[in-house]
């Protein structure tokens, strides 16, 4: 596609259920990064692929949040029993290669009520 | 671990030149980025730096890097009220490129007619 694509755009769940956020890179790109960005605040980041695998999942706050990249390009990122507190805009991005530019998508905002 | 502290907000004229500031903990960061962040819109890379130049310039941006001091800015010559915007300062650590970048909270810039 021409740019990063995430969908959905804007999500609500109720606190303890399941989402799944995802994110199509730009095509050909081998790296994928998820970051989280909560209101009045700068990204954070939380997981970097290279290909397939999780590079540096050192960002991902506990073991409710979990990420796969199964083919190497889509990723979907997991986030089980949900809390208030990860209500955030979870941003995506992809680059050629890890040292090269990264693309944002617009995010996913996720409001968990 | 990192930190990236930012001045959260600057009001300029039209016309005016603008200075965002930026200070890092990181003293191995090898690049420096200044990001910028339209309401409803993803993160786009303005500018960056390697961590062995102390200045670059692109059209109307200078960006100004003080590695002793671990201080970063940004100058914005002729600031257009299209540059209306919250502006990040990110760094990336040593050898890794665009990975695992640590974000300040954020810089707005209101640009007045």
């Amino acid at each position: 596609g021409a740019g990063v694509s995430q969908t959905p755009s804007n999500k609500v769940t109720e606190k303890g259920k399941y989402v799944e956020l995802r994110c199509d890179p730009i095509s050909g790109h081998t790296a994928l990064y998820w970051y989280r960005q909560s209101l009045g605040q700068g990204p954070e980041f939380l997981i970097y692929f290279q290909g397939t695998g999780a590079a540096d999942d050192s960002g991902l706050p506990n073991d409710r949040f979990f990420a796969v990249r199964p083919e190497g390009s889509v990723s979907t990122l997991k986030i089980q029993r949900t809390e208030r507190g990860d209500s955030a805009v979870y941003l995506c991005a992809s680059s050629l290669a890890s040292n090269t530019e990264a693309f944002f998508g617009q995010g996913t905002r996720l409001t968990v009520v | 671990g990192e930190d990236v502290e930012q001045s959260l907000f600057l009001s300029v004229r039209e016309g005016d030149s603008s200075v965002i500031n930026c200070t890092y903990t990181d003293s191995s960061s090898t690049y420096l980025y200044w990001y910028k962040q339209e309401p409803g819109a993803g993160l786009q890379l303005l500018t960056y730096i390697f961590s062995n130049m102390d200045m670059k310039q692109d059209q109307r941006l200078t960006v100004l890097l003080n590695k002793k001091d671990k201080h970063l800015s940004l100058r914005i010559a002729d600031t257009q009220t299209g540059d209306s915007a919250i502006y990040f300062c990110a760094e990336s650590p040593p050898n890794s490129g665009y990975s695992s970048l640590t974000f300040g909270k954020g810089t707005m810039l209101l640009v007045s007619p």
